[in-house]
C-alpha cells in the first residue's frame, strides 16, 4: 500500500493551461505539504496544511491554489501555467509536531510546461 | 529566512572509499534530519538528530549534530554502489509553524 500517493506522475501541458495535481495519504497524518523541486534538486516548501487549515504559504504566486477537502487529501491547482512552473512537485505528510517526527513523501509529479 | 548550506554539491568516489557531507546553517534548528532521494522517488528519512553534540550510527553511516545545533555531518564508511543518491539535510523549525527546510543536497555517485 502506498503511504503518500500523487497523481499524475507525469504532466506535460502548454503555457496558459490550468492543471491540478492530487495527493492522498493513508497514514492518518494531520499535516500535509507541497514542495517544489527545481532542476538543481532544491526542495522548497510551498504550502503546509494542518487538519485542513493552511499553516504555511511561502510567498507562492496566487496562480497556485491548494485545497484540502479532508485531512487525508491535499490537492494543488495551478492556473495559467508558465514555463518556470516546470519542476517536480512533491506532496508530503507527517503526524504531530514532535522534533523527531518523520515526513513521508510521495513519488512526485514531474510537470513540464511547453 | 533560515538557510541550510550543503557541501559538497557533487561527489564521485570509488567503492570502498570514505566520505563526509556537511550541512551548515547560521540558524538554530529544533532538530535536523537527513534524507536520501533516489531518481524518480521522493526523499526517505535516514535519521533525526535532536540534541547538540548527538552522534547516531546507521550501519556504515554516522550522523553528527553540532553542539550549537546549527550544523551536521554525514560520514559514510566504505561506500558501496548502493549508497548512490541525493542526500538532503533538513532543519526542523518547531511550534505552530512546524516547517522542514531543506538544504540543496549532495549528489553522491559511488563507482564500482
Amino acid at each position: 500500500d502506498t503511504a503518500v500517493s500523487q497523481t499524475p506522475k507525469y504532466l506535460v501541458t502548454q503555457m496558459g493551461n490550468d492543471k491540478s495535481i492530487k495527493c492522498e495519504q493513508n497514514l492518518g497524518h494531520d499535516t500535509m505539504y507541497w514542495y517544489k523541486q527545481d532542476s538543481k534538486k532544491f526542495l522548497k516548501i510551498m504550502f503546509s496544511y494542518n487538519n485542513k487549515e493552511l499553516i504555511i504559504n511561502e510567498t507562492v504566486p496566487n496562480r497556485f491554489s491548494p485545497k484540502s477537502p479532508d485531512k487525508a487529501h491535499l490537492n494543488l491547482h495551478i492556473n495559467s501555467l508558465e514555463l518556470g512552473d516546470s519542476a517536480v512537485y512533491f506532496c508530503a505528510s507527517h503526524y504531530g509536531v514532535a522534533m523527531n517526527t518523520e515526513a513521508f513523501f510521495g513519488q512526485g509529479t514531474r510537470l513540464t510546461v511547453v | 529566512t533560515q538557510l541550510l548550506e550543503q557541501s559538497p554539491q557533487f561527489l564521485s568516489i570509488q567503492e570502498g572509499e570514505n566520505l563526509t557531507v556537511y550541512c551548515n546553517s547560521s540558524s538554530v534548528f529544533s532538530s535536523l534530519q537527513w534524507y536520501r532521494q533516489e531518481p524518480g522517488e521522493g526523499p526517505v528519512l535516514l535519521v533525526t538528530v535532536v540534541t547538540g553534540g548527538e552522534v547516531k550510527k546507521l550501519k556504515r553511516l554516522t550522523f553528527q549534530f553540532g553542539d550549537a545545533r546549527k550544523d551536521s555531518s554525514l560520514h559514510i564508511t566504505a561506500a558501496q554502489t548502493g549508497d548512490t543518491g541525493l542526500y538532503l539535510c533538513a532543519g526542523l523549525s518547531g511550534g505552530s509553524n512546524y516547517k522542514l527546510t531543506f538544504g540543496k543536497g549532495t549528489l553522491l555517485t559511488v563507482n564500482p
